[in-house]
C-alpha cells in the first residue's frame, strides 16, 4: 500500500464550487505540506503544518484553506474555485526527527501520487 | 526570496553516457540539499540527499556539493532511456523546501 495517498486523482468542477481535496499518510510523519504545480512554474507550497495544531501559510494560500484533521491526515479546500486553479496537486510528508548531524534525514519530502483539478 | 536556478532543458544525452545536472541556490544559510525525478504526469520521487560539501555516490547516481559556490550536481552515470524524466532540485533551510523548475533529460537509445 502507498505510504501517502491522495483522494480523488482527477477531478472536474465548475467556477464557483467548492472543492476538497484530501491526503492521507501512514509513515508517521509530523510534518505535512500541499504543494500545485504548473507547467513552466515548478512546485509552489500552498500551505504546511508541523503537528495537529499547526498550520501555516506558503508561497500561494490565497484562495485555499486548509485542515489537519489528525497526524495522519491534511485537507485543502478551494472554498470558490477559479480556472486558474487548474493545476496537478500534490501533498507530501516529512519527519524532522534527528538531523544530518546527527545522522537522520533532514526535511526529506516524500509525495503522494497527486490530483489532477480542472476548473470549467 | 529564496531561489533555486535549473537550466530547463532539454538535456539530451546518448544511452550509456553521462547526464549531468546543475542547480544553484541564493540562500546561504541552505541547509540540505535534494534531487528529485518526476515522470511525466506523475508525482516527484527522492532520488539524492546531500548535506555535507563533496561528493555523496548511490549506485550509478553522484551528488556533488559545493556550499561555498551555492553550487549542487547531479550525476548519472550509464544513463538508461528510463532515466528520462525532469530531475528538480529542492533545497531547505530549517523549514520549508524550494524547488527549481527542474531540467528535462531525454536519453536515446
Amino acid at each position: 500500500d502507498a505510504d501517502v495517498t491522495q483522494t480523488p486523482r482527477n477531478r472536474i468542477t465548475k467556477t464557483g464550487k467548492r472543492i476538497m481535496l484530501e491526503c492521507s499518510q501512514t509513515k508517521g510523519h509530523d510534518r505535512m505540506y500541499w504543494y500545485r504545480q504548473d507547467p513552466g512554474l515548478g512546485l509552489r507550497l500552498i500551505y504546511y503544518s508541523f503537528d495537529v495544531k499547526d498550520i501555516n501559510k506558503g508561497e500561494i494560500s490565497d484562495g485555499y484553506s486548509v485542515s489537519r484533521q489528525a497526524q495522519a491526515k491534511f485537507s485543502l479546500s478551494l472554498e470558490s474555485a477559479i480556472p486558474n486553479q487548474t493545476a496537478l496537486y500534490f501533498c507530501a510528508t516529512s519527519d524532522l526527527r534527528g538531523g544530518p548531524l546527527t545522522g537522520g534525514s533532514y526535511n526529506e519530502q516524500f509525495f503522494g501520487p497527486g490530483t489532477r483539478l480542472t476548473v470549467l | 526570496q529564496k531561489e533555486v536556478e535549473q537550466n530547463s532543458g532539454p538535456l539530451s544525452v546518448p544511452e550509456g553516457a553521462i547526464a549531468s545536472l546543475n542547480c544553484t541556490y541564493s540562500d546561504r544559510v541552505s541547509q540540505s540539499f535534494f534531487w528529485y525525478r518526476q515522470y511525466s504526469g506523475k508525482s516527484p520521487e527522492l532520488i539524492m540527499s546531500i548535506y555535507s560539501n563533496g561528493d555523496k555516490e548511490d549506485g550509478r547516481f553522484t551528488a556533488q556539493l559545493n556550499k561555498a559556490s551555492q553550487y549542487v550536481s547531479l550525476l548519472i552515470r550509464d544513463s538508461q532511456p528510463s532515466d528520462s524524466a525532469t530531475y528538480l532540485c529542492a533545497v531547505t533551510g530549517y523549514s520549508t523546501l524550494t524547488f527549481g523548475k527542474g531540467t528535462m533529460l531525454l536519453v536515446s537509445p
